[in-house]
């Protein structure tokens, strides 16, 4: 079985200030895949990020970065410099070899940056 | 531009009545799947299609039946049996598992459903 835990239901934040969103997950496979996604207020959900359980190099895409750390099991992500744009929900997903490859989602944290 | 429709984006139904959700992609994915979420939680897997004319079932599958006659497409219909049908429903797509690796699923816009 594998979990994903968003433990930060909705967080909010001024403008310009930076954020951090956790993910813890739980897994039993040694290869796995980790995911981020948006899903603004229109509904569609958007990739940001894909990374392999082989990977811990952290990775930084203008202001997003990303922390992926094994030894806690955890797979955080940033917003350096928030902007109202950013404002959305937020997904952490996972997929391992022993679970048919399905992709298993946390429950989200709604983010909101006020003006 | 190549992408994932769904329609209609907002559709009403009434109790007791079967209804089918439209998928369509252009992406040239061989895999697609069907989601569900309800406020306040993630997505849940309904089905899921790896390659023409086979699917699988996800973890809420009852209720529920699809059919994948066509690459491009990957209809839902929600049917009288399911209980509890209102709700957002995602549709996806991603390049065929293979080997060691796992690609990314991509979304279309959603439908969102309401039983009256």
């Amino acid at each position: 079985a594998q979990k994903v835990t968003q433990a930060q239901t909705e967080i909010s934040v001024v403008e310009k200030e930076d954020v951090t969103l956790d993910c813890v997950y739980e897994t039993r496979d040694t290869t796995y895949y980790l995911f981020w996604y948006k899903q603004p207020p229109s509904g569609e959900l958007v990739f940001l990020i894909r990374r392999n359980s082989f990977d811990e190099q952290n990775e930084i895409s203008g202001r997003y970065s990303w922390n992926f750390q094994k030894s806690t099991s955890s797979f955080n992500f940033t917003i350096t410099a928030s902007q109202v744009v950013d404002s959305a929900v937020y997904f952490c997903a996972l997929t391992a070899f022993g679970s048919a490859r399905q992709l298993t989602f946390g429950s989200g944290t709604q983010l909101t940056v006020l003006p | 531009d190549g992408g994932i429709t769904q329609s209609p984006k907002y559709l009403f139904r009434k109790e007791g009545q079967n209804v089918t959700l439209s998928c369509e992609q252009n992406l040239n994915h061989d895999a697609m799947y069907w989601y569900r979420q309800d406020p306040g939680q993630g997505l849940r897997l309904i089905y899921y299609s790896q390659i023409v004319n086979d699917f699988q079932k996800g973890d809420i599958a009852e209720g529920y039946s699809v059919s994948r006659e066509k690459k491009e497409s990957f209809p839902l219909t929600v049917t009288s049996a399911q209980k509890n049908p209102t709700a957002f429903y995602l549709c996806a797509s991603s390049i065929a598992v293979a080997g060691g690796s796992y690609n990314e699923q991509f979304f279309g816009p959603g439908t969102r459903l309401t039983v009256l």
